[in-house]
C-alpha cells in the first residue's frame, strides 16, 4: 500500500524542547515537503528536498531544521527557537518535473505546553 | 497583501446545491492551478489540478481558470454531504514551490 506516513499524530512538548516530527514515503518521489497550517492562514512552505542529502528554505524556515539523508525518510526538528511551534504539521511529496502534484501525509498536531 | 487570496466562508449549503468556490491570485507567473480537499484533522488529497487557462470537468467538479483576471474557480454540483470539507485552492509556476489559499469551510446540510 502507497502512501505517506506521519508519526506521532498528536505530540505535546514543554516549552524549550526540541523535538522531530516523522515523514515517511514509498511512493519513490524523490521531492519531499513540509508545511505548517494554522487557522485561517492556509498551508505554509516550511522546508522542502527535491533530492537525497540536498534541501532548501520555505517560507517560515526560522526554528526549524530538516535532513534527508534517504530518499524514503525527511524528519523536521522543531527547535526551541521557533517562537510559536504549536501547528499542525503536513508532509507531501511529489514526482520531480513542473506538474507538481503532491501527495499529503496525515498531519502531525504538534501542542506546547 | 497574501499572494493568494481565498474567502475562507464558511459556505452552508443544501444538499443538491452546486457548490461555487474562487481564489484570486497577484503573480502573473502562475500555470498550474490546483484544488485540494481537506477533511477535519487530516492530510490534503487532490482534487483537480488544471493548467493555465480553460475549464476541466470530473464529474461532480468543474475547475476554471482565468489568468487574465487571475481567477480560479471550483464548482461543485449535486452536493452531498459527504462533500463537507475545507477545499484550499494552490497555484505553482513551474517549479517546486506551491502557493496556497487559505481554505474555504464548506458544510453541505442533509
Amino acid at each position: 500500500d502507497g502512501g505517506i506516513t506521519q508519526s506521532p499524530k498528536y505530540l505535546f512538548r514543554k516549552e524549550g524542547q526540541n523535538v522531530t516530527l516523522s515523514c515517511e514515503q514509498n511512493l519513490n518521489h524523490d521531492a519531499m515537503y513540509w508545511y505548517r497550517q494554522d487557522p485561517g492562514q492556509g498551508l505554509r512552505l516550511i522546508y522542502y528536498s527535491q533530492i537525497v542529502n540536498d534541501f532548501q528554505k520555505g517560507d517560515i524556515a526560522e526554528g526549524y531544521s530538516v535532513s534527508r539523508e534517504k530518499k524514503e525518510s525527511f524528519p523536521l526538528t522543531v527547535t526551541s527557537a521557533q517562537k510559536n511551534p504549536t501547528a499542525f504539521y503536513l508532509c507531501a511529496s511529489s514526482i520531480t518535473g513542473p506538474v507538481n502534484e503532491q501527495f499529503f501525509g496525515p498531519g502531525t498536531r504538534l501542542t506546547v505546553l | 497583501q497574501k499572494e493568494v487570496e481565498q474567502d475562507p466562508g464558511p459556505l452552508s449549503v443544501p444538499e443538491g446545491a452546486i457548490v461555487s468556490l474562487n481564489c484570486t491570485y497577484s503573480n502573473s507567473a502562475f500555470q498550474y492551478f490546483m484544488w485540494y480537499r481537506q477533511y477535519s484533522r487530516k492530510g490534503p488529497e487532490l482534487l483537480m489540478y488544471t493548467y493555465s487557462s480553460g475549464n476541466k470537468e470530473d464529474g461532480r467538479f468543474t475547475a476554471q481558470v482565468d489568468k487574465s483576471s487571475k481567477y480560479i474557480s471550483l464548482f461543485i454540483r449535486d452536493s452531498q454531504p459527504s462533500d463537507s470539507a475545507t477545499y484550499l485552492c494552490a497555484m505553482s509556476e513551474n517549479d517546486y514551490k506551491l502557493s496556497f489559499g487559505a481554505g474555504t469551510t464548506v458544510t453541505v446540510r442533509a
